[in-house]
């Protein structure tokens, strides 16, 4: 099976700051990756689909890149809401393996 | 408005079966996959597999084939998740969601049900 990585496991940094979160796939899986943000106690939510394209309703300062192995999230400009565990998933084929999240925080 | 509305929380004793429920509305319920994924307390999320309600056709994770089943009833535009001898380690949120491309299951998953908790302990 293929298998989904993060870097970093956690990270700290200040509001407005610029975040980059990296996920890697142990095969390349083209352009079939997405992201999801899950705040506290709440339920995932679709940030960003096919690597690049932003979900409906998602800010602006939220954007993704890559293909193949390596794919990566960023936030321009971090807000307090962004306060997050974020979770890169590759949906090409089954199953469908979800990375181990990248837990973001405020410092 | 597309949602998937899940079943309510559950507290049952190890061996004991259990079956929660999704419901889909506002859409074309057969036409969609249902995914369903695992959120143990303080983990991450883990895909558990789909099925299309269009034939029952489901796929599983190699770590949850044999332990859990899916089905649906069409009729009623839902998707179950059962057990059926619960062990303390299914303790954990239980979520549905929607692969949105319809009759595809490589697609982003959108939306989520707002998940079932499930705690098993004797």
């Amino acid at each position: 099976d293929i298998q989904m990585t993060q870097s970093p496991s956690s990270l700290s940094a200040s509001v407005g700051d610029r975040v980059t979160i990296t996920c890697r796939a142990s095969e390349g899986i083209s352009n079939y990756l997405a992201w999801y943000q899950q705040k506290p106690g709440k339920v995932p939510k679709l940030l960003i689909f096919s690597a690049s394209t932003l979900q409906s309703g998602v800010p602006s300062r939220f954007s993704g890149s890559g293909s193949g192995t390596v794919f990566s999230l960023t936030i321009s400009g971090l807000q307090p809401e962004d306060v997050a565990t974020y979770y890169c998933q590759r949906f090409n084929t089954v199953p469908q393996t979800f990375g181990p999240g990248t837990k973001v925080e405020i410092k | 408005e597309v949602q998937l509305v899940q079943s309510g929380a559950e507290v049952k004793k190890p061996g004991e079966s259990l079956k929660i429920s999704c419901a889909g509305s506002g859409y074309n319920f057969s036409t969609y996959w249902i995914a369903w994924v695992r959120q143990r307390p303080g983990e991450g999320l883990e895909w558990m597999g789909i099925i299309y309600p269009g034939d029952s056709d489901a796929r599983y994770s190699p770590s949850f084939e044999g332990q859990v089943t899916f089905s649906v009833d069409q009729s009623i535009n839902t998707a179950y998740l059962q057990w059926s001898s619960l062990k303390a380690s299914d303790t954990a949120i239980y979520y549905c969601s929607r692969p949105t491309p319809p009759e595809k299951y490589y697609g982003p998953f959108h939306p989520w049900g707002q998940g079932t908790l499930v705690t098993v302990s004797s």
